[in-house]
């Protein structure tokens, strides 16, 4: 089975500028989470899509937005972005909201300027 | 606000010493899932325990879940070199909007020295 794949790998952006990532998430998966994570930290929860639902959110600003397709796969959207955006975004995958595991992608390192 | 300390954020040892990472939080979790992240890729799961005061084990990797369900533990046997990477504990949340997000540590960067 696959796993996840998310693109692109890298971006460069300007202050202020949108950005949208995206993520296909493992097959079997009906739920999709996103995490922001800041160099040496630990990932931090933006907001998790079950079913095509939004189902949870973190302490995000509205700027940050998401969709979840028919086929599950998934999109990040940042609006007017900020140099303290620049971090690697994971979209991780999971059966029935994540209790017991999930499969993450290998993230998408956004930088700022 | 659910938070989980993970102590130490760094660890340098010798090939073959033993070593324990601690994730310790005020709140229940639903599970404890830990994590190790290479440089460039995305976390990996290595084990799941759901049940308090359940242990796991996996090869030299022993997994612990607290009773209270609030706190674990990840105890590696004889470490080697293939070992070093950054460790993750997440908790999942227990109830209602919560259950199933992740709440990570801060991490613990180990590096086991040939």
């Amino acid at each position: 089975e696959t796993g996840v794949t998310q693109s692109p790998t890298h971006l460069i952006k300007t202050r202020g500028q949108q950005v949208t990532l995206r993520c296909s998430s493992q097959s079997g998966h009906n739920t999709v989470s996103w995490y922001q994570q800041a160099l040496g930290q630990g990932p931090q929860f933006i907001f998790q899509y079950y079913r095509e639902e939004e189902n949870g959110r973190g302490n995000f600003p509205p700027r940050f937005s998401g969709l979840q397709f028919p086929n599950y796969s998934s999109e990040l959207n940042v609006n007017a972005l900020e140099l303290d955006d620049s971090a690697l975004y994971l979209c991780a995958s999971s059966r029935d909201r994540g209790n017991y595991g999930y499969t993450f992608g290998s993230g998408t390192r956004l930088t700022v300027v | 606000t659910q938070l989980l300390e993970q102590s130490p954020q760094f660890l340098s040892i010798q090939e073959g010493e033993n070593l324990t990472v601690y994730c310790n939080s005020s709140s229940v979790f639903s599970s404890l899932q830990w994590y190790r992240q290479e440089p460039g890729e995305g976390p990996v799961l290595l084990v799941t325990v759901v049940t308090g005061g359940e242990v796991k084990k996996l090869k030299r990797l022993t997994f612990q879940f607290g009773d209270a369900r609030k706190d674990s533990s990840l105890h590696i046997t004889a470490a080697q070199p293939g070992d070093t990477g950054l460790y993750l504990c997440a908790g999942a949340g227990a109830g209602g909007t919560s259950y199933g997000k992740l709440t990570f540590g801060q991490g613990t960067i180990l590096t086991v020295h040939p």
